[in-house]
């Protein structure tokens, strides 16, 4: 079934610990984007991908990294996670930049 | 800065009308689209708008003004499934989406 995955569905972390969460889309999108959404605010963009091998830096993208080997997978890292970082996050993928975005179903951390 | 705006929350009866607005300041401007959240889901995507003008699809219509920075998302018939928030979202002249907190709507029997 086409569309687009994410693991873990949740994931509780220490602090300081490292975590990737991954992200994999099926309909060989160009574009890819991480998000969190945070109670009370809109979907903040942390990275995004226009293609397969490069990769942008969105609003919030301090203590998060990317990349982008293939076109189906972008992965994001938590390098060493604060408590700050507790949130929902959701990747997205567009056929290019100029489509709509479709989401997975998003990953609950929590950074205790 | 950039800034969307759009109520936090909205009450209707089953049935009936609402309009959900959205008012918009952007460092440029390359279309406006809403999206449907339901309670701990994904976002789904509802409608674009890139012109000014009413595009209608099913039970849910959404307009635009680009020169008063305006958007509205029209959804008639309201049925309790429709209970969910609302996401609005424009994109910039960096071509990324910039959100709006959302307008949760109520649906009442």
């Amino acid at each position: 079934i086409a569309g687009i995955t994410q693991a873990p569905t949740s994931q509780i972390l220490a602090a300081g610990r490292r975590m990737t969460l991954r992200c994999t889309q099926d309909m060989r999108h160009n574009a890819m984007y991480w998000y969190r959404q945070d109670l009370g605010l809109g979907l903040r963009l942390i990275h995004y991908s226009n293609t397969a091998g490069t990769t942008g830096k969105g609003e919030v993208p301090d203590g998060y990294s990317v990349s982008r080997a293939n076109t189906d997978d972008f992965p994001l890292t938590l390098a060493s996670a604060v408590p700050s970082q507790t949130s929902v996050y959701f990747c997205a993928s567009s056929e290019s930049a100029s489509n709509e975005q479709f989401f997975g179903p998003g990953t609950r951390l929590t950074v205790l | 800065g950039q800034n969307i705006d759009q109520p936090t929350e909205m009450t209707a009866t089953e049935g009936a009308i609402v309009q959900i607005n959205c008012t918009y300041q952007t460092s440029g401007f390359n279309g406006l689209f809403w999206y449907q959240q339901h309670a701990g889901e994904a976002p789904t995507f509802l409608s674009y708008n890139v012109l000014d003008g009413l595009e209608e699809k099913g039970r849910f219509s959404s307009f635009l003004s680009r020169s008063k920075g305006y958007s509205y998302l029209l959804l008639k018939e309201l049925q309790m499934k429709d209970s969910a928030s609302y996401l609005c979202a424009v994109r910039d002249s960096n071509y990324q989406l910039i959100w709006g907190a959302g307008t949760k709507l109520i649906i009442k029997p």
